[in-house]
């Protein structure tokens, strides 16, 4: 079955270095794969999308890669902040809508 | 102006109540979905509406009912509720398949 995997331990890092989050995925190829941001107590909020077709996509500080051969999304963020600090889910569609379990990023000052 | 809205935010009742969570959304987005989070933040589609009709309908227990008036309202109603469906409930909204989701701010559902 479709599966979405990201990094369950948190990630630590320092303010203004650049955070990589993860997401692999298996038995399917999806057509894209979208990054969401979800604070406590909070729906997610979308972020980014990339489709099969692009290799990368920017936006301000965030960056997402999508390597089809591989089977992974990462997802950067340049220069952290410590209100960068939240849970960010990878999340897709193929036979069925799909979020991943989420990684914690913590920044700290 | 709230995009996704839903009411109410915290839903505490007992055991084989019926309850029901209303969701609109002010987009003018065609689709429209149900998840469900549970306590390991596990977010799991339910049922995903695109122009007031059904269009997934995963593996949900048929006490759930999802109801569409219009394409801006999506409700989900619960029928003898168990305490398994204790979890925080989010409707959201997207232009169509595979475009961006919009979340409303969710409904905390606690059976006793």
């Amino acid at each position: 079955s479709q599966k979405i995997e990201q990094n369950s331990e948190a990630l630590n890092i320092q303010e203004g270095k650049t955070a990589t989050l993860t997401c692999n995925y298996t038995n399917y190829s999806p057509a894209y794969l979208q990054w969401y941001r979800q604070d406590p107590g909070r729906g997610p909020v979308f972020l980014l999308l990339i489709r099969e077709n692009e290799k990368e996509k920017r936006k301000e500080r965030l960056k997402v890669t999508f390597d089809t051969t591989l089977k992974q999304s990462l997802f950067h963020i340049t220069a952290s902040q410590p209100a960068d600090s939240a849970t960010y889910l990878c999340h897709t569609g193929f036979q069925k809508l799909v979020f991943g379990t989420g990684t914690r990023l913590l920044v700290s000052p | 102006d709230t995009a996704v809205s839903q009411t109410p935010k915290y839903l505490v009742t007992q055991m084989g109540n019926d309850k029901s969570i209303k969701c609109e959304q002010n987009l003018g987005h065609d689709t429209m979905y149900w998840y469900k989070q549970d306590s390991k933040k596990f977010l799991k589609i339910m049922f995903s509406y695109n122009n007031k009709e059904l269009i997934i309908n995963e593996t949900v227990p048929n006490r759930f009912s999802p109801k569409s008036p219009d394409k801006a309202h999506l409700n989900l109603h619960i029928n003898s509720l168990e305490l398994g469906d204790s979890a925080v409930y989010f409707c959201a909204s997207s232009r169509g398949e595979g475009e961006a989701q919009y979340f409303g701010p969710g409904t905390r559902l606690t059976v006793t």
